[in-house]
């Protein structure tokens, strides 16, 4: 049984970096069978895409946040991670890590259990 | 970009009763669409992508419909641990969108 964990600080300050790593349990995040994405939502509100990894290193990022965003891989330690520099208020959300299947690249069929991360001074 | 509407944003029902949630983009999207089930607390979990095909393991109560630019997610016989928010998702245009989900509530 797969599992994912998000693992990383819980408060930001404003116009710091906040980075996450997702660990994957459960099987190889090297198989070249996935995406690995990250994926966030405000308390309350819905859900939005930030981007994804690719076993290769390759990424795709949502166009509002590529500026700011950068996704990475450790097939070492079987871990994604994600940093999102310059961060405001804004940014305060529950961030999700997720796996999509490489015939169905943007569904995702398991997900971490989520880390809430303020950003806040 | 694609706009999503998702109908109603809630919906008070009870044990037993069939229900149906609406996704209508604004243009179309062909089969491109997710449907995913949200508790409290709890990460979305995938019920139907491809508009109408359940992932392994969810209840045949769970049915999804429509191409296009119309989607529905019908609840056959609603029961209690069905009682959660429910999400669209689009994946035809990039980058992939969710609706603003639909709240089932105990009646």
């Amino acid at each position: 049984q797969v599992q994912l964990q998000e693992s990383g600080p819980g408060l930001v300050k404003p116009s710091q970096t906040l980075s996450l790593t997702c660990t994957v349990s459960g099987g190889s995040i090297s198989s070249g069978s996935y995406y690995w994405s990250w994926i966030r939502q405000p308390a309350g509100k819905g859900l939005e895409w930030i981007g994804r990894i690719y076993t290769s290193g390759s990424t795709n990022y949502n166009p509002s946040l590529k500026s700011r965003v950068t996704i990475s891989v450790d097939t070492s330690k079987n871990q994604f991670s994600l940093k999102l520099s310059s961060v405001t208020a804004a940014d305060t959300a529950v961030y999700y890590c997720a796996r999509a299947l490489i015939g169905w690249p943007f569904t995702y069929d398991y997900w971490g259990q989520g880390t809430l991360v303020t950003v806040s001074s | 970009a694609i706009w999503m509407t998702q109908s109603p944003s809630l919906l008070s029902a009870s044990t037993g009763d069939r229900v149906t949630i609406s996704c209508r983009m604004s243009q179309g999207i062909s089969s491109y669409l997710a449907w995913y089930q949200q508790k409290p607390g709890k990460a979305p979990e995938l019920l139907i992508y491809a508009a109408s095909t359940l992932q392994s393991g969810v209840p045949s109560r769970f049915s999804g419909s429509g191409s296009g630019t119309d989607f529905t997610l019908t609840i056959s016989c609603l029961q209690s641990e069905d009682f959660a928010t429910y999400y669209c998702q689009q994946y035809y245009s990039f980058p992939p969108t969710f609706g603003g989900g639909t709240k089932v509530e105990i009646k």
